[in-house]
C-alpha cells in the first residue's frame, strides 16, 4: 500500500463550483501534513499547510482527520485559474526523511 | 533572489553516457534535495542533504550519485543512463529538514535513447 493516496481524477468541474479532495495516509507516525499545487509541466508550490484544527485561505479549506489518517482539500467557486494537479503530501517524524508526496488529483475548471 | 535554479532543462542522452545535473538555490537553504517525477508515480526522492558535506539516500537512489561541498549548490550524477532514468528531475531546497516548504526548481527533462 502506498504511503500516501490519492483519487487521481481528473475532476472536471464548471466555474463556480465546489470540489473536494481526498487524501489518506498510512503512516501513523506522520507529523506534517500539506497540499502542494502542480501546474502542468511546472513545479510544484506550497499551497497551503494542513492542522489539526483545520484552516482556511480563501476559497480553500484544509482539514486533517489523524484517527483515519485522512486529509482533505476544499475548493469553494472555482475559477478557471485553479486548474492543475493537488498533491497530497506528508512528512513523517523521523529526523532525516522528506516529505512523501501522493501522485496527485488533477483539477480541471470549465467555462 | 532566484530562487532555486537547475540547468540544463531539456537532455538527451545515450544510454551509457554519463551527466551531471546542476542545482543552485540562493536562499542560504541548509536542506536540499533531488526528486524525480514519472507518470502515474508522482514525486520519488532521489538523495537528499541536511547541508554541507553531508548526504544520504532516498527511494530511488540506484544509478545516481550526489555530494554537497557548498551550501548553494547539489549536483546530481547520473553515472551511466539508462532508459529507465528517462523522467522530470526537480531539484528543491528548505530551511531545515523539518520544514514542509520546499522550494523547487523549474526541473531538468532527461530523455535517454
Amino acid at each position: 500500500r502506498k504511503e500516501v493516496e490519492q483519487d487521481p481524477g481528473p475532476f472536471n468541474v464548471p466555474e463556480g463550483a465546489t470540489v473536494a479532495f481526498n487524501c489518506t495516509y498510512s503512516n501513523s507516525a506522520s507529523q506534517s501534513f500539506f497540499w502542494y499545487r502542480q501546474d502542468c509541466r511546472k513545479e510544484p508550490k506550497l499551497l497551503m499547510s494542513v492542522y489539526s484544527s483545520g484552516n482556511e485561505d480563501g476559497r480553500f479549506t484544509a482539514q486533517l482527520n489523524r484517527a483515519s489518517q485522512y486529509i482533505s482539500l476544499l475548493i469553494r467557486d472555482s475559477k478557471l485559474s485553479d486548474s492543475a494537479t493537488y498533491l497530497c503530501v506528508v512528512k513523517r517524524q523521523v529526523t532525516g526523511t522528506a516529505l512523501i508526496f501522493g501522485k496527485g488529483t488533477t483539477l480541471s475548471v470549465s467555462s | 533572489n532566484a530562487g532555486v535554479t537547475q540547468t540544463p532543462k531539456f537532455q538527451v542522452l545515450k544510454t551509457g553516457q554519463s551527466m551531471t545535473l546542476q542545482c543552485a538555490q540562493d536562499m542560504n537553504h541548509e536542506y536540499m534535495s533531488w526528486y524525480r517525477q514519472d507518470p502515474g508515480m508522482g514525486l520519488r526522492l532521489i538523495h537528499y542533504s541536511v547541508g554541507a558535506g553531508i548526504t544520504d539516500q532516498g527511494e530511488v537512489p540506484n544509478g545516481y550519485n550526489v555530494s554537497r561541498s557548498t551550501t548553494e549548490d547539489f549536483p546530481l550524477r547520473l553515472l551511466s543512463a539508462a532508459p529507465s532514468q528517462t523522467s522530470v528531475y526537480f531539484c528543491a531546497s528548505s530551511y531545515s529538514e523539518d520544514s514542509g516548504e520546499q522550494y523547487f526548481g523549474p526541473g531538468t527533462r532527461l530523455t535517454v535513447t
